[in-house]
């Protein structure tokens, strides 16, 4: 079926450790967001992506990396992974450069780091 | 201080109760407005678009007052299956259409 998918679904790893979470979208949506989530902050763009091998920073990217080496995949890193990451991690897609298409989530990726 | 802010609530309201949820955005280059919903921690879902005339989706009706900034949802009817969280959204054309969160109203529909 045609979607976004993310994985893993959990993930409990230790500081200093490099994680890599995984996003996958049928659509080819041209736009990719990664997004976090915490209690007090909501939800806050970590990179974006407006096409393949296009990469740009969202509001909190410090301790990311990304690619987008093919349209419908957009990694994200954690070099070396800090408890302060220890979040619920979702990624979107979305097509058309107005703004006006909605984003589609995926289930997200549950990561903590001891 | 949140670009997009929002009553947390809770709003605990009766079944068929009418509930009211406002919002206000500080950034006037504000391109697209939205609501989601979310359910315990799960992925948001789009709820519905916002439009400068106002727009209805059947017990839900969202306006927009791009003068005051300010974005409102009304929920008629509360069924038990509206609990959740409801995110007020804008996006601005200079972060790719990102999506700029409020966080979020939550409502509890009791029996």
């Amino acid at each position: 079926d045609a979607g976004i998918t993310q994985s893993p679904r959990y993930k409990i790893t230790e500081t200093g450790r490099q994680v890599t979470l995984m996003c996958h979208q049928t659509w080819s949506h041209s736009y990719m967001f990664w997004y976090r989530q915490d209690l007090g902050h909501g939800l806050r763009l970590i990179y974006y992506s407006a096409a393949a091998d296009i990469t740009d920073k969202g509001e909190v990217p410090d301790g990311y990396v990304v690619s987008r080496s093919k349209t419908e995949n957009f990694p994200l890193t954690l070099e070396s992974a800090t408890r302060s990451q220890t979040s619920v991690y979702f990624c979107a897609s979305s097509d058309g450069r107005q703004g006006y298409q909605p984003q589609h989530f995926g289930d997200g990726t549950r990561l903590s780091i001891l | 201080r949140k670009e997009v802010e929002q009553d947390p609530g809770p709003f605990n309201v009766p079944e068929g109760a009418t509930v009211a949820f406002n919002c206000t955005y500080s950034n006037s280059a504000s391109q697209s407005f939205f609501w989601y919903r979310q359910d315990c921690r799960k992925e948001p879902k789009l709820l519905m678009s916002v439009y400068s005339s106002g727009n209805e989706d059947g017990r839900f009706t969202a306006q927009l007052n791009r003068a005051s900034q300010y974005i409102s949802l009304l929920i008629r009817d509360s069924k038990l299956s509206d609990s959740a969280t409801y995110l007020c959204v804008v996006t601005y054309s200079n972060s790719g259409y990102a999506l700029n969160f409020g966080k979020g109203t939550s409502l509890l529909v009791t029996p």
